[in-house]
């Protein structure tokens, strides 16, 4: 029972490089979540998805784009890397709104 | 702006203390209050609370809500070196789950 999925778990990035973040849940969840945490900030969301087909921004979107291939897959690109987007990312999901969410294992993200 | 505080930010104790973690909100369209425990990885459900009141216990933990001052307390009874870890409060506020900066406890042997 995989649940939710995140790959990689690590990687350091030159900054201007771009990546793809990928995030597969196997629950038939319909809201994904991308978060960062920084020390001493907890959780903030990055984006969010409520359904298949439709993305909305959490509270520090800037710097990133999201896709939500299908409704198992959820995936976070940075277009241009930058020292301040070193964090370890976290997906996760949930059934709907206000029930409980999981969390993949992290990845954690260094940018030089 | 959906809005989540907790308090205090550190706490050091004696195992075999009792800690109480506070959780503030303002939040549109509050359908939940989550609490999450955070080791080394990802964060793991503790509770989950929709309704003033009513106390949710796990064990040595437990939760409640108070819907009309916008606040949730979780205690934690007779510490043990386990509970070292960051407790995290989060809302559920239409379709988003916003998270406060959480409560990094320390127990001490």
């Amino acid at each position: 029972n995989a649940g939710v999925t995140q790959t990689p778990k690590f990687q350091v990035l030159k900054t201007g490089q771009s990546m793809t973040l990928q995030c597969a849940q196997d629950m038939n969840h319909n809201s994904m979540y991308w978060y960062r945490q920084d020390p001493g900030m907890g959780l903030r969301l990055i984006y969010y998805s409520a359904s298949e087909g439709t993305t909305d921004k959490g509270e520090v979107p800037n710097g990133y784009n999201v896709s939500r291939l299908n409704k198992r897959e959820f995936s976070l690109r940075l277009e241009s890397a930058a020292p301040s987007q070193t964090s370890v990312y976290f997906c996760a999901s949930s059934a709907r709104a206000a029930y409980e969410a999981f969390f993949g294992q992290g990845t954690r993200l260094t940018v030089v | 702006e959906d809005k989540v505080v907790q308090s205090p930010l550190s706490l050091v104790v004696h195992e075999g203390d009792t800690v109480t973690l506070n959780c503030s909100y303002e939040v549109t369209n509050f359908r939940s209050l989550l609490w999450y425990k955070q080791e080394k990885k990802a964060p793991t459900f503790l509770f989950m609370l929709t309704s003033s009141g009513i106390e949710k216990k796990s064990g040595r933990l437990s939760s409640i809500l108070d819907k009309k001052e916008l606040f949730s307390i979780l205690n934690i009874t007779a510490t043990q070196t386990g509970d070292s870890a960051i407790y995290l409060c989060s809302n559920f506020g239409n379709e988003k789950l916003t998270f406060g900066t959480g409560t990094r406890l320390t127990i001490i042997p």
